[in-house]
């Protein structure tokens, strides 16, 4: 299955800045999904990006807010905008599915905003 | 998408057998289940799935009975690293939206 380098692992960010994190797959995949997980909740989809087209944001989520962006197959970038405390989480990314071996994530990111 | 339930927590100690039942009425014909588990400060990791009887594999096993309405994950022998959360998913196999419910979190004792 694909393996998934994300970075950075945790960052801690000052209120109104932005941070931009990073996901690089080792092999080519069509589809990758930025999740949001708050400290011992479930994942939560932020948006769906392909390559060349615009990404696909869930309910709740906006592109000002959380801009994506995926210049090839096997690189995606997430983006959280004017940062406030509410946005302290986690986030990972997700590549696409190996038939066999399900979808693989990305270590996560721990955000905390100060 | 179906949606699941399954219990928030378990408890276990070593070398026993975990069972998780997740419920999930909803199942439509084409879904499949599928179950991750997540370690603290990782992303969820793909353990199994199936569609219809029993898929066992390295790490686990999972039975589904004849109507599908729920499923189990067992997992033999557990060790102290089998702490983790466990997630049940229902859908199509090339559904790229995974949904994830609650979870089970599984303490797994000496």
């Amino acid at each position: 299955s694909a393996v998934i380098s994300q970075k950075p692992s945790r960052d801690i960010c000052q209120r109104g800045t932005s941070l931009t994190i990073q996901c690089q797959v080792d092999s080519q995949v069509t589809m990758m999904f930025w999740y949001r997980q708050q400290p011992g909740q479930s994942l939560t989809l932020i948006a769906t990006a392909n390559q060349g087209s615009e990404a696909t944001y869930e309910s709740g989520f906006v592109i000002d807010k959380f801009p994506i962006s995926r210049p090839n197959l096997t690189f995606s970038t997430l983006t959280v905008s004017n940062m406030s405390p509410e946005d302290s989480s986690i986030y990972l990314c997700s590549g696409d599915r190996d038939s066999n071996y399900g979808y693989t994530f990305g270590s996560g990111t721990r955000l905390t905003v100060v | 998408l179906a949606k699941t339930t399954q219990p928030i927590s378990m408890d276990s100690y070593e070398g026993q057998e975990v069972n998780i039942t997740c419920s999930h009425n909803n199942i439509a014909t084409n879904d499949y289940i599928t179950w991750y588990q997540q370690f603290p400060s990782q992303g969820p990791r793909f353990i199994i799935q199936g569609y219809k009887t029993k898929v066992t594999n390295e790490v686990a096993s999972l039975f589904i009975p004849a109507d599908r309405k729920s499923s189990t994950l067992s997992l033999p022998r557990v060790s102290l690293s089998d702490t983790a959360v466990y997630y049940c998913l229902v859908g199509l196999p090339r559904d790229y939206k995974l949904s994830f419910g609650a979870g089970t979190t599984v303490t797994v004792r000496a």
